[in-house]
């Protein structure tokens, strides 16, 4: 079956670590995002790419970092800069240059110790 | 700039109740405009859409026509069920320097009693 897997469901990050939650995709799409959610409210975007090698703040992507080595993959480092990192984050993916749907992954819940 | 916005909630109803939530955005250009569910503690999921207007997007009895002339996405459904119950976001899809962007509502819960 195609489609978005994110790993893992629940992550526990201590004060002044960096933590890397993972993204796969097996839909060929070549676009990929990363949104934050927070407690009622809507999706803000974090970072996205069009291409392998190649992304793109979004409008909240201070103390997040992400890398786009093959096509399937868009990993995001949440870092120890990011003071308030306690959200749900979901990842999606798309055809790029069109209007299409966006596919999202189950999403990860990361809370701080 | 372009925006979304969404009736707030929670929407509580009853079981085999109308549903209407409204949805109006603001837009340069002609956007397409979604609507996806999100079940509790689940990612999002398309529920319709529409790419032009006074089309009529519709899925498991859901429907939501796109009204130019009122800027508006409303979704409805004839008889809601327990399962129904979820938060629902409108969207609007604009386009960026190099590609299709997706601006989101708040979302709106919905709680549906037996």
């Amino acid at each position: 079956d195609g489609g978005i897997t994110q790993s893992p469901k629940y992550l526990f990050r201590k004060e002044g670590q960096n933590v890397t939650l993972s993204c796969e995709q097996n839909l060929n799409h070549d676009a990929m995002y990363w949104y934050r959610q927070d407690p009622g409210q809507g999706l803000r975007l974090i970072y996205y790419s069009q291409i392998v090698n190649d992304f793109q703040k979004g409008d909240i992507a201070e103390g997040y970092s992400v890398s786009r080595e093959k096509k399937e993959s868009f990993p995001l480092t949440v870092t120890s800069a990011q003071k308030n990192p306690t959200a749900f984050y979901l990842c999606a993916s798309k055809r790029t240059g069109t209007t299409e749907t966006q596919y999202f992954g189950p999403g990860t819940r990361l809370l701080v110790l | 700039g372009d925006s979304v916005t969404q009736m707030e909630g929670p929407v509580t109803l009853s079981e085999e109740a109308f549903l209407t939530i409204n949805c109006t955005y603001t837009a340069t250009g002609y956007p397409s405009l979604f609507w996806y569910v999100q079940y509790p503690g689940e990612g999002l999921q398309l529920l319709l859409k529409a790419t032009k207007a006074d089309d009529k997007g519709s899925n498991k009895g859901f429907e939501a026509t796109y009204r130019k002339e009122t800027t508006s996405f409303h979704l409805e459904k004839g008889s809601v069920q327990v399962s129904d119950s979820a938060v629902y976001f409108c969207a609007l899809s604009v386009k960026g320097d190099s590609n299709y962007q997706l601006i989101w509502g708040a979302g709106t819960k919905l709680i549906i009693k037996p």
